[in-house]
């Protein structure tokens, strides 16, 4: 059970370039998130979605776009790479629908993807 | 919006216990966690509070005050494997539910 897979793990950009960072979850999750975390800052939400299809707006989602055209997948995008993207990046899923309570609220995370732009 | 506060760092001994504290304010309580996050790793869920009180699963206990805005992570008989980081997080009530993550106090156990 591969759980929430992220590819890349490391990516290094020059600045102006684009990139799509994959994520792909085996748990047939309804929810997926993007977040990026930095340096004393917590984990902050770029992008999230409820289903297939449907995307929308985190705290942080200036100079991403994201996309879900299959349930299982999730992809981030970044049109035109800048310094200030320079971060690590988690996706997480987790169900809407469960047998209990605390099992629908439990998001499970990839392993990251490590960017720098230069 | 969600207010998270915990200490960005601590530090205790191997076999001793620590108190790893989060205070909140939220607009729209609904449950509080705690995630382990290793060095380079993944975020993993540790605990769950959505009422007052104490839960214990092993070596790990998280208590939760709404009335106070407060939850420590209570851990037991540490082991070098604990040195980690362990965020706070908080859900709100809106439709969406969003859940809003604190820095995450990073805690060293030395021998």
């Amino acid at each position: 059970n591969a759980g929430v897979t992220q590819t890349p793990k490391f990516r290094v950009l020059k600045t102006g370039q684009s990139m799509t960072l994959l994520c792909a979850q085996d748990m047939n999750h309804e929810y997926m998130y993007w977040y990026r975390q930095d340096p004393g800052m917590g984990l902050r939400l770029i992008h999230y979605s409820v289903g297939e299809g449907t995307t929308a707006k985190g705290e942080v989602p200036d100079g991403y776009n994201v996309s879900r055209l299959k349930k299982q997948n999730f992809l981030l995008g970044l049109e035109s790479a800048a310094p200030s993207q320079t971060s690590v990046y988690f996706c997480a899923s987790r169900s809407a629908i469960a047998g209990g309570q605390l099992a629908k609220n439990i998001q499970y995370f990839g392993a990251g993807t490590r960017l720098s732009v230069l | 919006g969600q207010n998270i506060d915990q200490p960005t760092e601590m530090t205790a001994t191997e076999g001793a216990i620590v108190q790893i504290n989060c205070t909140y304010q939220t607009s729209g309580f609904n449950g509080l966690f705690w995630y382990q996050q290793h060095a380079g790793e993944a975020p993993t869920f540790l605990s769950y509070n959505v009422l007052d009180g104490l839960e214990e699963k092993g070596r790990f206990s998280s208590f939760l005050s709404r009335s106070k805005g407060y939850s420590y992570l209570l851990l037991k008989e540490l082991q070098m494997k604990d040195s980690a980081s362990y965020l706070c997080a908080v859900r709100d009530r809106g439709g969406y539910q969003k859940v809003t993550f604190g820095i995450g106090t990073k805690l060293q156990v030395i021998p």
